[in-house]
């Protein structure tokens, strides 16, 4: 049961165009949203992220865009630059019972390869 | 500063035996997580320890899975009598206190964890 799906395994881009990668949940109650990249050998680390009551946020070339009534988040990179050739993973979570956001549920990630 | 490090960071061990997996946190971060990647899957949460709290251990797969961290410092994740299906690649991930509940989680490069 896959509470969090990206359904892209892979997307390949130009330089310089955009990248847009998708992520759609289930849980309703995901109230906040964060994305991860991933370099081969090396943990996650924090890209951007957005709470439930914005639809959108935007940090430089990178802008998470959140549609809570169709359960979908997307990141857009732009322009795309080959040193954003990473795995990039989509990770909910919800606001527990002691206030916390803690626990994310990731998605399989996409593998986005930004061409030169 | 020093990140997230993890040790070995990669065991090759026989089916039936027991492995520890090690993680050293980010100093004066209070929080810390493991999780674990299966081939071609999103991060898996396993445990979460914060502070002095009763950690949280509802994503541990099994009760052969269990993990401690002493001194509120380093954690160690023990796997009983391994499994093939145990095999992933284990990742610990700290972060700083916060009191905004939505705490950005810095992760290790990850154990891989090979179960012949």
């Amino acid at each position: 049961d896959q509470q969090v799906k990206q359904n892209s395994p892979s997307l390949s881009v130009q330089e310089g165009r955009i990248s847009i990668l998708n992520c759609d949940y289930t849980n309703s109650m995901f109230d906040y949203f964060l994305w991860y990249k991933k370099y081969p050998a090396e943990g996650p680390t924090f890209l951007i992220s957005i709470s439930s009551i914005k639809d959108k946020n935007e940090d430089g070339r990178f802008t998470v865009f959140l549609n809570k009534s169709a359960k979908h988040l997307s990141l857009h990179i732009v322009p795309s630059q080959p040193g954003d050739s990473a795995v990039y993973f989509c990770a909910p979570s919800q606001l527990n019972s002691g206030g916390s956001n803690y626990k994310l549920t990731f998605g399989k990630g996409t593998l986005l390869t930004v061409n030169p | 500063g020093a990140g997230v490090s993890q040790s070995p960071s990669n065991k090759v061990t026989e089916k039936g035996k027991d492995v520890e997996l090690r993680c050293d946190p980010i100093s004066g971060h209070t929080a810390l997580y493991w999780y674990r990647q299966s081939l071609g899957q999103g991060l898996e949460f396993l445990i979460y320890f914060q502070g002095n709290s009763a950690p949280d251990k509802s994503g541990l797969p099994s009760d052969r899975f269990s993990a401690e961290r002493t001194g509120g410092s380093v954690s160690t994740l023990t796997i009983q009598r391994t499994q093939q299906e145990d095999s992933a690649v284990y990742l610990c991930a700290s972060s700083p206190p916060s009191g905004s509940g939505t705490d950005t989680q810095y992760f290790g490069p990850g154990t891989r964890l090979t179960v012949l």
